[in-house]
């Protein structure tokens, strides 16, 4: 199994520029995470999701948007990029709290 | 006070040493717990679980203290392969975890 996958790896935009951050999981999770990571610092939770078609809010979901379509994937869109979110963004997937999460590989973005 | 609450460290010790990290927690209704490691530039990944009567793994031993509302973890015989930082992890409400902020641990030849 792929588990959970990121793509980009890397990625550098302008202030201003959107992009969308993919993650996708094969595991039929129901439940799917963004969190950021600054440099020597903790994860901090964006925004979530229990299920196709539910979202909700994080502890810093300012800038950011997501949608949930399918049980597999979970996009993270940034609109107008600011150097603040500069950081390593990384998805998550679960099939219940018990079991703990996987994590993708990460999305490492620098806005300039 | 912080929801998860670690030492940030860094542990400095030499191989073949034992290590011991902490963790408390504020949330007394908290049900699952874990350690995950993280190493540099890569994402953090399930040490191991943690179980109200403690569980062993190799070794690595894990404890949780409910009543304290603290959990530990311990390695033994350390590695150069073990250093990483190492996330305590609490669920703190319906299928949300909650991070703490990491130990670091650097074992030195």
């Amino acid at each position: 199994n792929a588990g959970v996958t990121q793509t980009p790896k890397f990625r550098i935009l302008k202030i201003g520029q959107s992009m969308t951050l993919q993650c996708a999981q094969d595991m039929n999770h129901n439940y799917m995470y963004w969190y950021r990571q600054d440099p020597g610092m903790g994860l901090k939770l964006i925004y979530y999701s229990v299920g196709a078609g539910i979202t909700d809010k994080g502890e810093v979901p300012n800038g950011y948007n997501v949608s949930r379509s399918t049980t597999e994937d979970f996009p993270l869109r940034l609109e107008l990029a600011a150097p603040s979110q500069t950081s390593v963004y990384f998805c998550a997937s679960s099939s219940g709290v018990g079991d703990g999460y996987t994590f993708g590989s990460g999305t490492r973005l620098t806005v300039v | 006070r912080k929801e998860v609450e670690q030492d940030p460290g860094p542990f400095n010790v030499p191989e073949g040493a034992t290590v011991a990290f902490n963790c408390t927690y504020s949330n007394s209704a908290s049900q699952s717990f874990f350690w995950y490691r993280q190493d540099c530039r890569k994402e953090p990944k399930l040490l191991m679980s943690v179980y109200s009567s403690g569980n062993e793994d190799g070794r690595f031993t894990a404890q949780l203290n409910r009543a304290s509302q603290y959990i530990s973890l311990l390695i033994r015989d350390s590695k150069l392969s073990d250093s990483a930082t190492y996330l305590c992890v609490v669920n703190n409400a319906g299928n949300m975890l909650t991070f703490g902020g990491g130990t670091r641990l650097m074992v030195k030849p």
